[in-house]
């Protein structure tokens, strides 16, 4: 199974702060990564497939991007609505894996 | 669009089992390109896919449930069901229906989810 390891597990911002989540995998997956947003009570909303591709309707202050093995998903000036837990899951092969989860809490 | 509702009991006794059922509106069961799958997520934990389904009737299972796990879709009712035999209270969580993209394997839309409790 592809392990995917995400970093901070928390991370606390203000309001129009620059955010990164990261995200590594235990084998090489290319770009086969998806980024979901969860907020409190819902369920989870695709905001980025094949690690860099926004799905329509998100904002494009999300952004996604990949270093070898590191995999990033930016929020360029945090806004109220984005906080949230976010996850990221390897779509290369399965079985279908995700992350632990990125709490983005207001500072 | 798409709407994806999940339904079921929301209590199951240990060692019995969870039968969850998803009804799809706005899209076909039957569409190629797509799978249709499970995804849980335990109360205050992360999200662990359970398994997808193609409209032909291939599976893919988690391997951590697949002795236990049946998933089966119904192309004349467009519902997907999910069968989890002997259940322990480490399987009660909210469990998701989702439709997954058939080249890309990302989930959109997510079910709202309904949360299923094991307990005596």
């Amino acid at each position: 199974d592809i392990e995917m390891t995400q970093s901070p597990s928390s991370v606390s911002a203000s309001v129009g702060d620059r955010v990164t989540i990261t995200c590594r995998a235990s084998q090489g997956i290319s770009s086969w990564l998806a980024w979901y947003q969860q907020k409190p009570g819902n369920a989870p909303k695709l905001l980025i497939y094949a690690a860099s591709s926004l799905q329509s309707g998100v904002p494009s202050r999300f952004s996604g991007s990949e270093s070898g093995a590191d995999f990033t998903l930016t929020i360029s000036s945090l806004q109220p609505e984005d906080f949230a837990t976010y996850y990221c899951q390897q779509t290369k092969s399965f079985p279908l894996t995700f992350g632990g989860g990125t709490k983005v809490e207001i500072k | 669009q798409l709407q994806v509702q999940e339904s079921g009991p929301g209590l199951v006794k240990p060692s019995e089992t969870l039968s969850l059922t998803c009804t799809l509106s706005g899209d076909s069961i039957s569409s190629p390109s797509y799978y249709w799958g499970w995804i849980r997520q335990p109360p205050g934990k992360g999200l662990e896919w359970i398994g997808s389904i193609y409209y032909s009737g291939s599976t893919y299972y988690n391997p951590s449930l697949n002795s236990r796990l049946t998933i089966s879709v119904d192309t004349s009712k467009n519902q997907l069901s999910l069968k989890l035999r002997s259940v322990t209270a480490a399987d009660t969580a909210v469990y998701y229906c989702v439709r997954q993209h058939q080249l890309e394997n990302y989930f959109d839309p997510w079910g709202q989810g309904t949360l299923v409790t094991v307990s005596s």
